[in-house]
């Protein structure tokens, strides 16, 4: 089975910009988990989303949003980005209890 | 509140040496724990996880060790070799059970 994909790897953009990544979790697996890993913070829990639904958020402000599509591809999206949200964003898709996490998409805001 | 963390954020061992990767974590409720390795440039790769009613798994080259009595977790490799080297995070699952709270890391270096 192809693992969980990311698009697109890299990204760079500029203040108060908005951002949309996207992830196509591995065959079969209906949750897809996002979270964000900084050098500071480390690896933090974003949302998680199930059958096209909201099942969990961490504790992240209004401006990152996430959504699931029909067929459990997921998109999130950032809005009015600030210097503090470079950060690698890492998509995980499970079926059961085991995440498996895609390459991440590195964000660089300038 | 919840929260996961590592001992010692490096470890460096010889080549064919056995490696152990320690990590506490302080939500008693937990009961579901997981290992990653991260290498860089790569997201984390699952390596291990273990649940709560266990306190040992055995993978390959690999063991996790539970002690929920003292709150913590172990990893440990077998022989290690130069391409352990990554950084290792441990993880256990929220208690909504669809998030994982990492600690932050341990760097593993091997040298040959």
């Amino acid at each position: 089975k192809a693992g969980v994909t990311q698009t697109p790897r890299y990204l760079i953009k500029t203040r108060g910009q908005q951002v949309t990544l996207s992830c196509s979790p591995i065959s079969g697996h209906r949750s897809v988990s996002w979270y964000q890993q900084t050098p500071g913070q480390g690896l933090q829990f974003l949302f998680e989303y199930f059958s096209e639904t909201q099942r969990n958020k961490g504790n992240f402000p209004g401006r990152f949003s996430g959504r699931q599509f029909s067929n459990s591809r997921s998109e999130m999206n950032v809005s009015t980005l600030e210097l503090g949200d470079s950060a690698l964003y890492l998509c995980a898709s499970r079926n059961q209890e085991t995440q498996y996490f895609g390459p991440g998409t590195r964000l660089l805001v300038l | 509140g919840e929260s996961v963390g590592l001992h010692l954020p490096t470890l460096s061992v010889q080549e064919g040496d056995n490696s152990i990767i320690n990590c506490a974590y302080s939500n008693s409720a937990s009961d579901y724990f997981i290992w990653y390795k991260q290498e860089s440039g790569k997201g984390p790769q699952f390596i291990i996880d273990i649940r709560s009613n266990m306190d040992k798994r055995q993978g390959q080259r690999v063991t996790v060790l539970l002690n929920k009595t003292v709150k913590h977790l172990s990893l440990q490799i077998a022989a290690t070799q130069p391409g352990d080297s990554a950084v290792y995070f441990c993880a256990e699952s929220d208690q909504a059970g669809t998030a994982l709270i990492f600690g932050k890391g341990t760097t593993l270096s091997v040298s040959s």
